[in-house]
């Protein structure tokens, strides 16, 4: 089935630095969605995609949609303690039987130092 | 604006035996979907309903079936639980049309299967 690359695995840095993360497919995608998961918590939606190209902001978040549709790309800006937690992307492939069905990646593990 | 609920937060249930799970979805949504996340991975589509039909399914054997009642809100079952089965069961709902690619989630439901 479909399988979404996530990567880096996890992250470590300091309170205040960038953070970039990014999301690769081999086939595809109409959508492309960042969430972030906290402990014991569902998946929160933190950006949706829906065109290649496409460039969104959601405060210091900004994701990208790749222009080959099978990439995107996460960034927080100025990272700061409450940021930690994990971080997915998900995609919608392309083709109609797909529809609805989200595809996840395994996720980035940011943790923020103060 | 409730978001979306599920019930109960967490279960312990005994290999063999049989177990529901339940889901409210946000005010305004009609579609559900189940999702099963096993520790340390991404979620795993397990199956979506809307208009009380199943639209979706993912690659889950039929021990998983579901339901979906006209007030939108949708019941997971899963019988015959092996140990495999131990994960958190997240429910997402979203509102038909081009915005349905936005799946919103819940808490989650923590099953344990000893």
């Amino acid at each position: 089935g479909q399988q979404l690359n996530q990567s880096p695995q996890s992250m470590f840095i300091q309170e205040g630095e960038d953070v970039s993360m990014n999301c690769t497919s081999s086939s595809i995608f109409n959508t492309w969605l960042w969430y972030k998961q906290d402990p014991g918590e569902g998946p929160v939606l933190l950006i949706a995609l829906y065109k290649a190209g496409e460039l969104t902001s959601n405060g210091r978040l900004t994701a990208q949609f790749g222009i080959t549709r099978k990439d995107s790309f996460l960034n927080i800006s100025a990272s700061i303690p409450s940021d930690v937690g994990i971080y997915f992307c998900a995609g919608q492939p392309a083709g109609g039987t797909s529809y609805g069905k989200l595809t996840f990646g395994q996720g980035t593990i940011l943790t923020v130092h103060p | 604006d409730a978001g979306v609920t599920q019930s109960p937060t967490h279960l312990i249930k005994t290999r063999g035996q049989q177990v529901t799970l339940r889901c409210s979805p946000k005010s305004g949504h009609d579609t559900v979907s189940w999702y099963q996340q096993a520790l340390g991975q991404g979620p795993q589509f397990i199956f979506q309903y809307y208009e009380e039909e199943e639209r979706q399914r993912g690659n889950f054997p039929d021990r998983f079936s579901g339901h979906q009642f006209p007030n939108y809100s949708s019941e997971l079952n899963v019988n015959a639980l092996l140990l495999g089965d131990s994960a958190l069961y997240l429910c997402a709902s979203s509102q038909t049309g081009r915005v349905s690619y936005e799946q919103y989630f819940g808490p989650g439901t923590r099953l344990t299967v000893t």
